[in-house]
């Protein structure tokens, strides 16, 4: 069974650091892409970018281009991660990994997603 | 980058009735288009991809059609276990743009 298990909830200061995880299982984590969605307090679904595990080729929207970096370790079993240098409160929001469903390829939709880990940033 | 404008952006509608949200895509993107159902407090989850194929396990009361620049996500007869929010997304080609949503209500 396919799963991805995101890290748990985080309270942070503006201008802090932080990286946030998804571990794939149930499959070949190096072979299919993994995305990142934001989804603000009451707002919609935000596509941030996408990472290859197998060669970490990364694309980003030009959304979030400069304001996170997406990566993704190669290990068989590994994670795809989310990080800031420095948060701002506005980084408040859910963020979401997913699968791309067709191995290898960037066009495609999601079709498995991560329970979602809830960023708060506030002084 | 391709915008993809949902509409409406939300809606009312008698358990039975029949739910029809559209989506738009400044550009063409053949059938390369998601349709997903967030209910509140929940992950989102997939239930049409390629504008008109099913994931396994929505029931058959949704479809999807279209092609090219505008689709459409139907619901054939809305049941309560449907208020929840639908976006569209098109997959193309990065970035994979979401709709900005449409929710629907029972009234």
């Amino acid at each position: 069974e396919v799963q991805l298990v995101q890290s748990g909830a985080e309270v942070k200061k503006p201008g802090e650091s932080l990286k946030i995880s998804c571990q794939g299982s149930g499959y070949t984590f190096t072979t299919y892409w993994i995305g990142w969605v934001r989804q603000m307090p009451g707002k919609g679904l935000e596509w941030m970018g996408i990472t290859y595990p197998g060669d970490s080729d990364t694309r980003y929207s030009p959304s979030f281009q400069g304001q996170v970096t997406i990566s993704a370790d190669k290990s068989i079993s590994g994670s795809a991660y989310l990080q800031w240098s420095s948060l701002k409160a506005s980084d408040t929001a859910i963020y979401y990994c997913a699968r791309l469903s067709i191995m290898g390829a960037t066009g495609s939709y999601f079709d498995y997603w991560g329970q979602g880990t809830l960023v708060t940033v506030s002084s | 980058d391709i915008q993809m404008t949902q509409s409406p952006s939300s809606l009312s509608a008698s358990v039975g009735d029949r739910v029809t949200i559209t989506c738009r895509a400044s550009q063409a993107i053949s059938n390369y288009l998601a349709w997903y159902q967030q209910k509140p407090g929940k992950v989102p989850k997939l239930l049409i991809y390629a504008a008109s194929t099913l994931q396994s396990g929505v029931p058959f009361r949704f479809s999807g059609s279209g092609s090219g620049t505008d689709f459409t996500l139907t619901i054939s007869s809305l049941q309560p276990e449907d208020v929840a929010t639908y976006y569209c997304q098109k997959y193309n080609s990065a970035p994979g743009t979401f709709g900005g949503g449409t929710k629907v209500e029972i009234k």
